[in-house]
């Protein structure tokens, strides 16, 4: 069964320095997403991308973030000079169609030290 | 912009009771309506959607939500807790942005 992958699970990093986080969506979904969830909080929406432009951000997905789709697989969160508060569990989704299912990857867990 | 809370960030039941997880959503359109589980140290996994087709939604694990637009309600329920329904419960809703919103979980503890 096809799914969401991300690559590190655990990325570990200084303050002040820039991340990728790494995804490959299901390879025909047309959606993706990226999402945060702080240890012991809820899920944040933080992106989505269509068409190679985001389509929505939330107020949390400032001149911080930015995200690419690279080549024909992968969809990428960069965040440049990485805060304390930006150490959390980051998800990437993706979805075949519009308000269909968002199938979540496993994650990757950031901490900023 | 739309919105959900659940009440009870934990709520524990015994093997064979019933759950029932709430979920009250705010939304300015008709909502599509998601739960979502979260087992300990995985990504969330659909259990069930709204998408204006029949109010009683059937998804998988014997869970089965209802929406109820007069109460702004989307309660998650199963007749029968199993030691494996542990975990943690999102609500979420989408609009027309499609941007999902959750709510801050519910974990839920099953009891021998």
């Amino acid at each position: 069964e096809p799914e969401v992958t991300q690559t590190p699970s655990h990325q570990v990093t200084q303050m002040g320095q820039e991340v990728i986080l790494r995804c490959v969506p299901i390879s025909n979904h047309l959606y993706f997403y990226w999402y945060r969830q702080i240890l012991g909080q809820k899920v944040e929406f933080l992106v989505s991308f269509y068409n190679n432009e985001i389509s929505e951000k939330s107020e949390i997905f400032d001149d911080q973030f930015s995200v690419e789709r690279p080549d024909g697989s992968n969809f990428t969160l960069k965040i440049r000079s990485t805060k304390l508060e930006d150490s959390a569990m980051y998800f990437c989704a993706s979805s075949r169609d519009y308000h269909n299912e968002q199938f979540f990857g496993p994650g990757t867990r950031l901490t900023v030290l | 912009a739309q919105s959900v809370t659940q009440l009870g960030s934990h709520v524990s039941v015994s093997e064979g009771a019933l759950v029932l997880l709430r979920c009250n959503y705010s939304s300015s359109v008709p909502p599509y309506l998601f739960w979502y589980v979260q087992y300990p140290n995985q990504g969330l996994q659909l259990l069930l959607k709204y998408t204006s087709a029949a109010t009683l939604v059937k998804g998988i694990n014997g869970f089965e939500a209802e929406f109820k637009k007069s109460e702004t309600s989307f309660h998650l329920t199963k007749p029968s807790a199993h030691m494996s329904d542990a975990a943690e419960y999102f609500c979420a809703v989408s609009d027309r942005n499609n941007d999902m919103r959750f709510g801050a979980g519910t974990r839920l503890t099953v009891k021998p």
